[in-house]
């Protein structure tokens, strides 16, 4: 079956430094987002790219974000200078355009 | 702004009960309803999901979805130790990105 994939499963990381989130979207989806969920909040929409761009933004997608598609295959998140709070659970997800989103088993970032 | 409301429960049901979720939801344009289970840690698991007034059966799980209401629920029957989860309820308004809510806990006790 195939699966979203990500990678690494938890990062540690110092504030201020830079972090690079991956993933590996279904391959004949067209929809890509990533989410993230602060412990025990709820799942927040951060970003969406479509046709190698992105299609929509949330207000936590502030200019410390960026996502590419490097290649054929890799979604990625950038967080250029990490903050406490920016600690949480990010999730990829992939969607063909019909029916459901496909979610990654997610990355736990934390920032000391 | 879309709001998804779910009561945060604990909800808790005796093992071969029926689990009752509940969501409502502010916005009347949203098309699509998702029921996903979130074990601790873990990523969103879809159940179902639902588009349709009425009500949409897989196995032991129903989705029901009321427009006029805009309420959404999910029912969970014969409920096993292995269903206690969060389980979050998220709509989206035609391949826009998904709303969740908070998420309901639910403790099924052997």
């Amino acid at each position: 079956e195939p699966e979203v994939t990500q990678t690494p499963s938890h990062q540690v990381t110092q504030m201020g430094q830079e972090v690079i989130l991956r993933c590996v979207p279904i391959s004949n989806h067209l929809y890509f987002y990533w989410y993230r969920q602060i412990l025990g909040q709820k799942v927040e929409f951060l970003v969406s790219f479509y046709n190698n761009e992105i299609s929509e933004k949330s207000e936590i997608f502030d200019d410390q974000f960026s996502v590419e598609r490097p290649d054929g295959s890799n979604f990625t998140l950038k967080i250029r200078s990490t903050k406490l709070e920016d600690s949480a659970m990010y999730f990829c997800a992939s969607h063909s355009g019909v029916a459901e989103a496909f979610f990654g088993q997610g990355t736990r970032l934390t920032v000391v | 702004q879309k709001e998804v409301e779910q009561n945060s429960g604990p909800l808790s049901v005796p093992e071969g009960a029926i689990a009752s979720l509940n969501c409502t939801y502010s916005d009347r344009g949203s098309q699509s309803f998702f029921w996903y289970r979130q074990y601790s840690g873990k990523s969103p698991e879809l159940i179902m999901f639902i588009y349709s007034n009425g009500d949409k059966e897989d196995g032991r799980f129903t989705a029901q979805l009321n427009k006029a209401s805009q309420y959404v629920s999910l029912l969970i029957r014969d409920s096993q130790p292995s269903d206690s989860a969060t389980y979050l309820c998220a709509l989206d308004s035609g391949n826009t990105p998904l709303v969740f809510g908070k998420g309901t806990r639910l403790s099924v006790i052997a």
